[in-house]
């Protein structure tokens, strides 16, 4: 299957700082990228859905100028973190469907996930 | 809204078969899926099922559709201790190019 790689897998930062997490696909072109915010003992939750070259569509609730998400190029996506603080601290897991497979493709693939945690 | 629903423990003995069931509410569905997710670690597909289909066997994997019931089940069979793991069930909402909508997870304990 198609490969994505989300980078770092870990990361630790102080209350106010920004953290940027990087979503890639491989071997694939991603027209589409899914960030999605995990809980403990919880579903994934949807953030944002981005297309290429286009603002991404926030989730209801999700504030957009604090969760920043970038997708300039086809194989890759950013999710920014602004001054963030202790309540950000969770598992974040982009998606990214390859919809040039199939028109009706639905199948996506995930990255590893980034376990962020705020001091 | 659209709401997957799933049990969210499951523990069973190595060799036993394990049964996860879930329930979708979203009767437009066109694929339904099994994510397994082991620790620390993103998602996996394991299998998914299309729509017009009762059923798909991927060989320990056996995927059972009522759509009648919006009821989706993943069998596996001779359960292994790296079987153990959170499946979560998914449903496309929106049509193709919709989201998924993932059920809580269960988490499938396998003792040997």
């Amino acid at each position: 299957g198609a490969v994505v790689s989300q980078h770092p897998s870990r990361v630790i930062c102080k209350s106010g700082t920004s953290v940027k997490i990087e979503c890639r696909s491989l071997d694939f072109q991603a027209t589409t990228m899914f960030w999605y915010r995990q809980f403990p003992k919880q579903s994934l939750m949807l953030m944002a859905t981005s297309n290429e070259g286009s603002k991404a569509t926030y989730e209801q609730g999700v504030e957009k100028d604090k969760f920043l998400i970038n997708h300039a190029s086809l194989t890759l996506s950013t999710l920014t973190v602004t001054s963030a603080h202790p309540e950000d601290s969770s598992f974040y897991i982009c998606s990214a469907r390859d919809l040039s497979r199939s028109p009706l493709n639905t199948e996506a693939f995930f990255g590893q996930g980034t376990r962020l945690t705020v001091v | 809204g659209e709401d997957v629903e799933q049990s969210l423990f499951l523990s069973v003995r190595e060799g036993d078969s394990s049964v996860i069931n879930c329930t979708y509410t979203d009767s437009s569905s066109t694929y339904l899926y099994w994510y397994k997710q082991e620790p620390g670690a993103g998602l996996q597909l394991l299998t998914y099922i299309f729509s017009n289909m009762d059923m798909k066997q991927d060989q320990r994997l056996t995927v059972l559709l009522n759509k009648k019931d919006k009821h989706l089940s993943l069998r596996i069979a001779d359960t292994q201790t790296g079987d153990s793991a959170i499946y979560f069930c998914a449903e496309i909402y929106g049509g193709s190019q919709g989201n998924l909508i993932f059920g809580k997870g269960t988490k499938l304990s396998v003792k040997p």
